[in-house]
């Protein structure tokens, strides 16, 4: 049982430079969420997709874009990155209908990305 | 809108004394809340959640907490703490949209368990 797997875990990279993160869920869910972890902040929403074929901004989308690339990936990029963007960032799945609202989230380990 | 306070950022506490975590939430509608733990360098686990029904919730690791509509709380509890809970936890809300269901989260309590 892999659950949701994000990769890399690791990353840094220089102001400018481009980068994806990848994220894949086996769980069969349909909704798929990028979040961000800051120091005193918590979790924010990025972005996410409550089903194949459709993406949605959540609180804090600018500088990000994603795919949803079937059921199973959805993936996060950064065009340019910025020092901002330095985080921790969490992939997560949600089953449908009634199953949602008893576990809400299942989260991958998460990407520690850092923007010198 | 909905959303969550988590009043401390910090909470020490002796091994075996027991513990409150503090969550204030606010909505204008009915509400489904959750606490998440989050050990060190890892993804968050969900601890607990009240959807309907009984006040007070028992989640995993004997951490139980009880709903308060009056007092838009949501408090966790243990009676006595282990090492080994020493994580951050996060108090959240659902929030239900027609696309998709989506959480929103406390700014995290860090509960750090001394011998």
């Amino acid at each position: 049982n892999a659950g949701v797997t994000q990769t890399p875990k690791f990353q840094v990279l220089k102001t400018g430079q481009s980068m994806t993160l990848q994220c894949a869920q086996d769980m069969n869910h349909n909704s798929m969420y990028w979040y961000r972890q800051d120091p005193g902040m918590g979790l924010r929403l990025i972005y996410y997709s409550a089903s194949e074929g459709t993406t949605d901004k959540g609180e804090v989308p600018n500088g990000y874009n994603v795919s949803r690339l079937n059921k199973r990936e959805f993936s996060l990029r950064l065009e340019s990155a910025a020092p901002s963007q330095t985080s921790v960032y969490f992939c997560a799945s949600s089953p449908p209908g009634a199953a949602g609202y008893n576990s809400p989230l299942h989260f991958g380990n998460g990407t520690r990305l850092t923007v010198t | 809108a909905q959303s969550v306070t988590q009043l401390d950022s910090q909470v020490p506490v002796f091994e075996e004394a027991p513990v409150e975590l503090r969550c204030n939430y606010s909505s204008s509608v009915s509400v489904y809340l959750f606490w998440y733990v989050q050990y060190p360098n890892q993804g968050l686990q969900l601890l607990l959640k009240y959807l309907s029904g009984s006040t007070l919730v028992k989640g995993i690791n004997g951490f139980e907490a009880e709903f308060n509509k009056s007092q838009t709380s949501f408090h966790l509890r243990k009676p006595s703490v282990h090492i080994s809970d020493t994580a951050e936890y996060f108090c959240a809300v659902l929030i239900l949209t027609g696309g998709g269901n989506k959480l929103t989260f406390g700014t995290g309590t860090q509960l750090k368990v001394e011998l």
